[in-house]
């Protein structure tokens, strides 16, 4: 089955603790991203990979990282986790271009 | 990068349509304007998309005029399951996307 899946789906830690949230697709796509969404504000882009080790960042990038060496995985990297990181995160992948995006089922993060 | 402008909610009954129209002044050449769905908790799922005139498919149907700074999603007879959140969103292709704040629909019977 076609899917994009991520790993926790719920999570909740301290302020600090170093932590990755692993997305993966078995599509072949070239494209995936990273969103976290917040009540009110609609879902945000964090950073995005055209291919692999190739990635940018998105609208909100700031205390995040991510890698891209294989082009089946794309983690997303909290290396200090602030209160103001607890969100819902959503990994998303496509083709290059102009394909829709398939999107995880969504990691939900409580940083206390 | 283009930005979208959508209403932040909208009410209807089940069966009637439902047109919600988003702006996108600065749309680019190249971009293509695509409709997603949010439930609740869910990862956004695609609706339709479209690049001008008229695009439909089996749930709805995708109006864009000609100078392109607006689209407008319409969906025919609602029901109560149409209840969500509908991103409309400008994509290039090859750089990062935004999504907006989404219109809030909510079907009542």
């Amino acid at each position: 089955e076609a899917q994009v899946t991520q790993n926790p789906r719920y999570l909740i830690t301290v302020t600090g603790k170093k932590l990755t949230v692993t997305c993966s697709q078995n599509m072949n796509h070239e494209y995936m991203s990273w969103y976290r969404q917040d009540p009110g504000l609609g879902l945000r882009q964090i950073y995005y990979s055209m291919n692999v080790e190739v990635t940018d960042k998105g609208d909100v990038p700031e205390g995040y990282k991510v890698s891209r060496k294989e082009k089946r995985n794309f983690p997303l990297i909290l290396e200090s986790p602030s209160p103001n990181q607890t969100s819902l995160y959503f990994c998303a992948s496509k083709f290059s271009g102009k394909e829709t995006q398939y999107f995880g089922p969504g990691t939900r993060l409580l940083v206390l | 990068l283009a930005k979208t402008t959508q209403p932040i909610s909208m009410d209807s009954y089940e069966g009637q349509e439902v047109n919600i129209t988003c702006s996108h002044n600065n749309i680019a050449t190249n971009d293509y304007i695509t409709w997603y769905q949010q439930f609740p908790s869910q990862g956004p799922r695609f609706i339709i998309q479209g690049y001008k005139t008229k695009v439909t498919n089996e749930v709805a149907s995708l109006f864009i005029p000609a100078d392109r700074k607006s689209s407008t999603l319409s969906l025919p007879r609602v029901s109560l399951s149409d209840t969500a959140v509908y991103y409309c969103l400008v994509d290039s292709g090859y750089s990062t996307l935004t999504f907006g704040k989404g219109t809030m629909l909510l079907v009542s019977p």
